[in-house]
């Protein structure tokens, strides 16, 4: 069993629709969940992240955490196709300590 | 403000050779992170600093690989008699004090 595991997609979304993105992690010692997105070709960058159980909105993103059931989600608002990209899922355990990474998640938002 | 540089943003070399990734963090990041990511998949841990002080090397494949940061601010990774395996990107990340990670745009190996 993967650490940290995502559903590769490709999650197709019409524009304008909820795009629902889920990440699963086996450590129950985990502390910070961030969400990265990643376009074809470029480097990570930072979404947003969350430390707390329940939802974080920032934007037209928002992140639920529920680590009861350890799972994180990333909820995308009024897709647009400029948010075609891969959603990557990362957690750490403690502050300072490295992120551990899902496969990512591909998600096509089609006109 | 500029953000995380490395270099060279693509590097080839022959099986056997030795390699030097370099890493420029953002000015004032105390962490300074090393992974690799192969192609279609997240990225995997290799290294931490924090400052001069490497943290933790578990994520380090084997000891042909190490990595320095000996004035807390820019890292070296090298790795040793380069294979073909290593190919891969491989990227740095830096963080103020541990919390959110920014990326560099990372220096792509090919080991031919």
């Amino acid at each position: 069993q993967k650490e940290v595991e995502q559903n590769s997609g490709p999650l197709s979304v019409p524009e304008g629709a909820i795009a629902s993105l889920n990440c699963t992690y086996s450590d129950r010692g985990s502390q910070s969940f961030f969400w990265y997105r990643q376009y074809s070709g470029k480097s990570p960058e930072l979404i947003m992240f969350i430390y707390s159980n329940g939802d974080k909105e920032d934007g037209r993103f928002t992140a639920q955490l529920n680590k009861a059931s350890q799972y994180v989600s990333l909820l995308i608002r009024d897709s647009q196709p400029s948010d075609s990209a891969t959603y990557l899922c990362a957690v750490r355990k403690a502050a300072g300590n490295k992120l551990t990474f899902g496969g990512g998640t591909r998600v096509l938002v089609k006109p | 403000g500029a953000g995380v540089s490395q270099s060279p943003r693509y590097k080839v070399t022959k099986r056997g050779q030795d390699v030097a990734l370099r890493c420029d963090p953002i000015s004032g990041h105390v962490s300074l992170y090393w992974y690799r990511q192969a192609l279609g998949q997240g990225p995997e841990f290799l290294t931490y600093f924090n400052y001069e002080a490497q943290q933790d090397k578990s994520g380090l494949p084997n000891d042909r690989f190490s990595a320095e940061r000996p004035e807390g601010s820019i890292s070296t990774l090298t790795i040793q008699r380069t294979e073909q395996r290593d190919s891969a990107m491989y990227r740095c990340a830096s963080s103020l004090l541990g919390d959110e990670q920014f990326f560099g745009p990372g220096t792509r190996l090919t080991v031919l």
